[in-house]
């Protein structure tokens, strides 16, 4: 099955600084790739997401950027602020759609 | 707006006793979810469901049993609760790709 790799597993950025993470998938079928943000005691929400035939997406400060060939995807961050600290998920779905494999997770601590 | 909702927030159980978690989304979606997750191994699938009656392994579901009767509600059962199974567990909802999250429910088994 699909295998996705999430890194750091930690990261700490002064606000207003760029943030950026990175995960690896294994199964070249993925097609879709979503990213949930997780706040302390919250459930996670999809904050962007990506799909194969796009190399990159953007929303205002946050940017997904997408390289099949050599089957990683990045989120970025930039013009960081206190309430961009959260848990991030990335995660990749194969055409079937419905299943999602998750990567481990990033904390993001965003500092005044 | 989607409402996912779980039947517990909190939960504290003992070893061996059978245990309920329930989920209910009002979107009529037909994908339903159950994961668990834990610090530094993320959000693991535990088992899901396309349509009423219908059920699929995930990727972790030794230990656990599921139940849709409804298509609005997806239950999770531990048959016999364990110290292990101690975690956080998040059901979702969703059409295709798109998943919505419940507010998780903390189970601790003592």
């Amino acid at each position: 099955g699909e295998n996705v790799e999430q890194h750091p597993s930690t990261l700490s950025v002064q606000e207003g600084d760029s943030a950026v993470i990175k995960c690896t998938y294994s199964d070249s079928a993925s097609n879709y790739f979503p990213w949930y943000k997780q706040e302390l005691g919250k459930r996670p929400q999809l904050i962007i997401d990506i799909r194969s035939n796009v190399g990159e997406k953007k929303d205002q400060r946050i940017a997904v950027t997408l390289n099949k060939t050599a089957k990683h995807f990045s989120l970025h961050i930039t013009e960081t602020q206190p309430e961009d600290s959260a848990v991030y998920f990335c995660a990749a779905s194969t055409p079937r759609g419905n299943q999602f494999y998750f990567g481990t997770g990033t904390s993001l601590t965003v500092i005044p | 707006d989607v409402k996912v909702t779980q039947s517990s927030r909190y939960l504290v159980k003992r070893t061996g006793e059978k245990v309920f978690l329930e989920c209910v989304q009002d979107m009529d979606h037909e994908n339903m979810f159950w994961y668990r997750q834990d610090p530094g191994l993320g959000l693991r699938l535990i088992y899901f469901s396309y349509d009423v009656k219908m059920k699929e392994k995930g990727d972790i579901p030794e230990g656990y049993s599921v139940s849709r009767e409804k298509k609005e509600r997806f239950s999770l059962i531990l048959e016999s609760a364990s110290t292990n199974q101690t975690s956080m567990y998040l059901c979702a909802s969703g059409v295709w790709e798109t998943q919505y999250f419940g507010p998780g429910t903390r189970l601790l088994v003592l």
